[in-house]
């Protein structure tokens, strides 16, 4: 059984520039979750999918940021305009449910890098 | 609030020590979930345990142990016999609601 896959596993752009992030999750999952970690810090929470529906975006850091879940399948990170703060690994996780209980299984990260 | 601190930022060792990694969380609430996760060079977070915070025993899994302690808040992560494959970055994390609060990551280094 595949794992949650991103794509890419690095991007670097220039500032002002646009990327979009993907994300696969397991097959079933109806749980995705985006997270961040800026270099040394804490992996912090972006937001919370459930299917297509946004359950929780309360760590999106700004309006730069858009997250789609078109079909409730493959989800996408968007950073437009990326800004030199923007740097940092970008996880994706999914789970089959939301009880505590539950393992999330992540992807490998996508290394953003914005010069 | 809620938080998970990880004092150590770097460890190293050498092979075949013993080493432990700390973890400090806060909570208000009583029914919570603790995880920690390996993140080894190919960058994946990898799953290593989940403890509930009605059940202290202590576990151990092969090289790993794991000491809970409510009455200190914490859950320390041991490895015995530590090996050059154990080098990562260990992350402590709270389950809250319905996402996960990490620590800062603890980076582990093994030497041969």
């Amino acid at each position: 059984e595949a794992g949650v896959t991103q794509f890419p596993s690095h991007s670097v752009i220039e500032k002002g520039q646009t990327v979009t992030l993907r994300c696969d999750p397991i097959s079933g999952h109806d749980n995705l979750y985006w997270y961040r970690r800026v270099m040394g810090k804490e992996i912090k929470f972006l937001l919370h999918f459930v299917k297509e529906s946004k359950q929780d975006e309360s760590g999106m850091p700004n309006n730069r940021f858009l997250a789609e879940r078109t079909g409730g399948t493959y989800s996408t990170l968007k950073v437009q305009p990326a800004e030199l703060e923007d740097s940092g690994v970008y996880f994706c996780a999914s789970s089959f449910s939301v009880i505590m209980n539950t393992e999330a299984f992540f992807g490998q990260g996508t290394r953003l890098t914005v010069v | 609030a809620q938080k998970v601190t990880q004092a150590q930022t770097e460890i190293s060792v050498v092979e075949k020590e013993d080493v432990t990694l700390d973890c400090v969380y806060e909570t208000r609430d009583t029914t919570y979930y603790l995880f920690w996760y390996k993140q080894p060079p190919s960058g994946e977070l990898v799953f290593l345990i989940r403890r509930n915070s009605f059940d202290e025993q202590n576990e151990i899994s092969g090289r790993y142990s794991w000491n809970f302690q409510k009455s200190t808040s914490s859950f320390n992560f041991t490895i015995t016999a530590s090996q050059v494959v154990d080098s990562a970055v260990y992350f402590c994390a709270l389950h809250n609601t319905d996402k996960l609060i990490f620590g800062t990551g603890t980076r582990l280094q093994v030497f041969p």
